[in-house]
């Protein structure tokens, strides 16, 4: 157990909806990041907060949106889900930023979208 | 831009052999960490080993170690007495250094099994 949580842990939505996926990181971790795993694009970093700001965007739709609220929980909001958006979504959190520090990841969100 | 490759997809051992999986990876900075992940059937993400660019030493993890060649931007590892629970992908993994974002850049990965 990494410490890290996500829920639902599985969710099943049509194409056009929108759905919300929530992490919360370990205990004093600052740093909240979200990959997605799909079978064709494989493990790909989405977007990373510190501290409640954005602090990197990668390959992220401008579909998918995310936040990191005061309590350093984060929410990735992905809306007019489409087949292709069908993926494992991980949360991972570090404690800080910039020196390679590891980063912990949760047991993951696998959305279909039918 | 940073890639990794790993050129094995899949890969089958013996419990008890000593196996390596390979990765390259290309980049133009000088500090950056190299990780491997494991993810089992479970699908969860579990760092196996981490390496930093200017540390000349090898890491290692009990049985798992690397074999890191900067020059050559190689970055093997090397289970040794491989076990049934070792049956995972594993994944190569890139992270620039003092940049703004952490961002991991994986490999595709490649599909260890462990056979009894």
């Amino acid at each position: 157990d990494s410490g890290v949580t996500q829920t639902p842990k599985h969710l099943i939505t049509a194409t056009g909806q929108r759905v919300t996926l929530r992490c919360s990181p370990r205990s004093g971790d600052l740093s909240v990041y979200w990959y997605q795993q799909s079978l064709d694009q494989g493990l790909q970093f989405l977007i990373q907060y510190y501290n409640g700001e954005e602090r990197a965007k990668g390959n992220i739709l401008e579909r998918f949106s995310a936040q990191q609220f005061p309590d350093l929980h984060s929410e990735l909001n992905l809306s007019s889900l489409e087949l292709g958006d069908s993926a494992l979504y991980f949360c991972a959190s570090s404690v800080g930023t910039g020196v390679g520090y590891e980063q912990y990841f949760g047991p993951g969100t696998r959305l279909t979208v039918t | 831009a940073q890639t990794v490759t790993q050129s094995q997809p899949e890969m089958s051992v013996q419990e008890a052999e000593t196996v390596t999986l390979s990765c390259t990876y290309d980049t133009s900075e000088n500090n950056y960490y190299l990780f491997w992940y494991k993810q089992p059937p479970s699908r969860q993400m579990i760092l196996v080993i981490r390496q930093e660019a200017y540390k000349q030493q090898n890491a290692t993890e009990n049985r798992f170690s690397v074999n890191f060649q900067k020059a050559a931007k190689s970055f093997s590892l090397k289970i040794s007495d491989s076990q049934l629970g070792d049956t995972a992908m594993y994944f190569c993994a890139f992270m620039k250094h003092m940049n703004r974002d952490d961002k991991i850049i994986f490999g595709k990965g490649t599909r260890l099994h462990i056979l009894p």
